[in-house]
């Protein structure tokens, strides 16, 4: 069965300096990876996603991630955090057992605080 | 930008009463899903479709009801609403790809108070 686990359920930066959000990953087999932000009062949004192409991806405001097998990982990070980027973030796996269908497996959630 | 819609935004309610909690999406995707969600929480499923007529119990275990009679539209029903039940309910959908690659678009979300 595939899971996901965040560490750090709360992360805080300063304006400018480096973000890195932590995800690892268990699957037995090749996993499809998401990372989702969310802001306060607000659903969900799709930030990036890893589906086997390849394994450094781009996505919205910024943020990239990078799949590492050996490491079992798939880091989101930021070179410059802006305070608009404080907000909750999720990652996330697609359920790959029988019967499943895909279903998204989420990990805990990681709160980014951006300081002025 | 994502399609998907839920109704009423926020909600306060006393105990006791009947409430349902609308989504509609327009994108003809055939999965959808419920999540209840506490502030600053991690999300929890608590019921999906994949597609009319199917309606299947999530992780964690809650007294609403969902239907599906319509692809597009995936309500979610409280008999007799409690203060257990105060919380954020959010909608997701998705076309329902083969392999689980296809993004899942989330609605806003329903701020829920049961006084």
């Amino acid at each position: 069965a595939q899971s996901v686990t965040q560490l750090g359920s709360h992360v805080s930066v300063s304006e400018g300096a480096l973000v890195l959000l932590r995800c690892n990953y268990s699957s037995s087999v090749p996993p499809y990876l998401f990372w989702y932000v969310q802001y306060p009062n607000q659903g969900l949004q799709l930030l990036l996603k890893y589906t086997s192409a390849a394994t450094l991806v781009k996505g919205i405001n910024g943020f990239e991630a990078e799949f590492k097998k050996s490491e079992t990982s798939f880091h989101l990070t930021k070179p410059s955090a802006h305070m608009s980027d404080a907000a909750e973030y999720f990652c996330a796996v697609s359920d790959l057992s029988r019967g499943s269908q895909g279903n998204l497996i989420f990990g805990k959630g990681t709160k980014l605080s951006v300081k002025p | 930008e994502a399609d998907i819609y839920q109704t009423p935004r926020y909600l306060v309610i006393g105990t006791g009463k009947k409430i349902t909690l609308e989504c509609s999406q327009t994108m003809g995707h055939d999965k959808m899903y419920w999540y209840q969600q506490d502030p600053g929480m991690e999300l929890h499923l608590i019921h999906y479709s994949y597609g009319v007529n199917s309606t299947e119990k999530g992780d964690l275990s809650s007294e609403s009801t969902v239907s599906r009679i319509r692809t597009e539209h995936f309500p979610l029903t409280l008999e007799s609403a409690r203060p257990s039940h105060t919380s954020q309910y959010l909608c997701a959908s998705r076309r329902g790809l083969a392999g689980g690659t296809d993004t899942q678009y989330f609605g806003p979300g329903t701020r829920l108070t049961v006084l």
